[in-house]
């Protein structure tokens, strides 16, 4: 079945840093990626998306690249901000409507 | 437009009883997804649902848990006889008709927390 590998956290970094949370998957057929944020108490929202193959998603700084050849949707941020720290989800969802979602990675940002 | 509404926030059952969530998709959406979220733990997919129909169940509990999308009304999680492994943050999300599939985008509500004592 679909599956997603997600970076383990927790992930700690100063303000400023660089971000990378890495995030592979396994589907069959062609699937779109996502990334999703949870603040605490909060429900996940929608970060950035990428629909097919070599597509690079973007939203508020991040940035990922859907890699079919790697299989993978690494999230990456250049300079990150106490603000961004929140729990982060890759996610599939396949063309039966059916979603895979990461295990999510805890980002704690310091200043 | 208000988002996913989910009510209650917080459920609070003893074991044995019955825990009844209720979802409220966005105006215009007919897609309904139902998440479980164990503490310290990922989402896992339950159940997809459109407008009284069930789509796909594969996530489900074989028993005590059944979802339910009527033509009218919300959304409805219920799980029957709860038990404390049945705590967790249960998420709702929806979806316009016509973009079902891997180009959609899932817009969730805030959650219920479900605490069996």
């Amino acid at each position: 079945g679909d599956s997603v590998t997600q970076m383990e956290g927790p992930v700690t970094l100063s303000e400023e840093a660089f971000l990378t949370i890495n995030c592979t998957y396994t589907a069959t057929g062609y699937p779109s990626l996502f990334w999703y944020v949870q603040y605490p108490g909060e429900g996940l929202q929608l970060l950035l998306k990428a629909t097919k193959a070599d597509d690079k998603g973007s939203n508020k700084g991040f940035e990922a690249t859907y890699r079919k050849e790697t299989t993978s949707f690494h999230l990456e941020k250049g300079s990150v901000q106490v603000s961004d720290s929140a729990v982060y989800f890759c996610a599939l969802h396949t063309n039966a409507g059916k979603s895979t979602f990461g295990d999510g990675t805890t980002l704690t940002v310091k200043p | 437009n208000a988002g996913v509404m989910q009510n209650p926030r917080h459920l609070v059952r003893r074991r044995g009883q019955e825990a009844r969530l209720r979802c409220s998709p966005m105006k215009g959406h007919s897609h309904v997804y139902w998440y479980r979220q164990l503490p310290e733990e990922g989402l896992k997919f339950m159940v997809y649902l459109q407008k009284e129909n069930i789509i796909d169940e594969s996530g489900m509990p074989k028993e005590r848990f059944s979802a339910e999308f009527p033509k009218e009304g919300p959304s409805i999680l219920r799980i029957q006889q709860v038990v404390r492994g049945d705590s967790a943050a249960y998420f709702c999300a929806s979806s316009p008709p016509g973009t079902g599939g891997p180009k959609n985008i899932q817009y969730f509500g805030a959650g219920t927390r479900l605490s069996v004592l």
